[in-house]
């Protein structure tokens, strides 16, 4: 079964901090792997979108790992913000099938 | 959610009632989803469509159906409205199918 994980479920860290968020694929056999951001009672905002054939992608101070062979992204978030905090979202796309798989989520929290 | 709007944002309604959420999109994009999310469950695919008057059921079809009988309208009716139906309910549009771009959601509580 295609399941992705996001582990933690929360997150709470000073502001300037450099931090890494994690999201893991039980498939390997990902076509793409897709970030997001939402905020509270808010829809989820696109951050960042990785092909199975790339390694990373950057935006800002935002940068997102791709590993397949150990089923594994990364969302690396710089000189960390309050106006970051949010829920981060992690989801594969699966050409078997045809479905975004969605992580639960990470609830970031940083601190002034 | 550029391109992407959901009505009503909004919406109290009563057990049994018919109730129906609209999106509209102005990407001319071929693909469009109904998701609802819930605590503790995350975000569950409700039904989908691959092009106008095309459609198909995704894992938590069970009490809704859809309609698409334009590029930019999707809509989703609950036929009687239960409780378990309470949640944010979220369209989300995308050009080939690969990628997805979510509208700002629909609030709905069945009372």
């Amino acid at each position: 079964k295609q399941e992705v994980t996001q582990i933690p479920a929360a997150l709470s860290v000073p502001e300037g901090e450099n931090l890494v968020l994690n999201c893991s694929f039980t498939d390997s056999a990902i076509y793409n792997l897709q970030w997001f951001r939402q905020d509270p009672g808010k829809g989820l905002t696109s951050l960042l979108l990785i092909q199975s054939s790339q390694r990373e992608q950057t935006s800002g101070r935002l940068n997102a790992s791709l590993d397949k062979s150990s089923g594994r992204s990364t969302l690396y978030i710089a000189a960390s913000q309050p106006g970051d905090s949010a829920t981060y979202l992690c989801a594969a796309f699966y050409n078997q099938g045809g479905k975004l798989i969605f992580g639960q989520g990470t609830e970031l929290s940083v601190k002034p | 959610d550029a391109g992407i709007t959901q009505s009503p944002r909004h919406k109290v309604t009563e057990t049994g009632t018919p109730v129906t959420l609209r999106c509209h999109q102005t990407e001319n994009h071929r693909y469009m989803y109904w998701y609802r999310q819930d605590p503790g469950h995350g975000l569950r695919l409700i039904h989908y469509s691959y092009g106008v008057k095309d459609t198909d059921k995704g894992e938590v079809s069970d009490g809704y159906s859809v309609s698409r009988s334009k590029t930019e309208d999707f809509l989703l009716t609950l036929e009687s409205a239960t409780s378990s139906q309470t949640s944010v309910y979220f369209c989300a549009i995308s050009p080939q199918g690969r990628e997805q771009y979510f509208g700002p959601g629909t609030r709905l509580t069945v009372t």
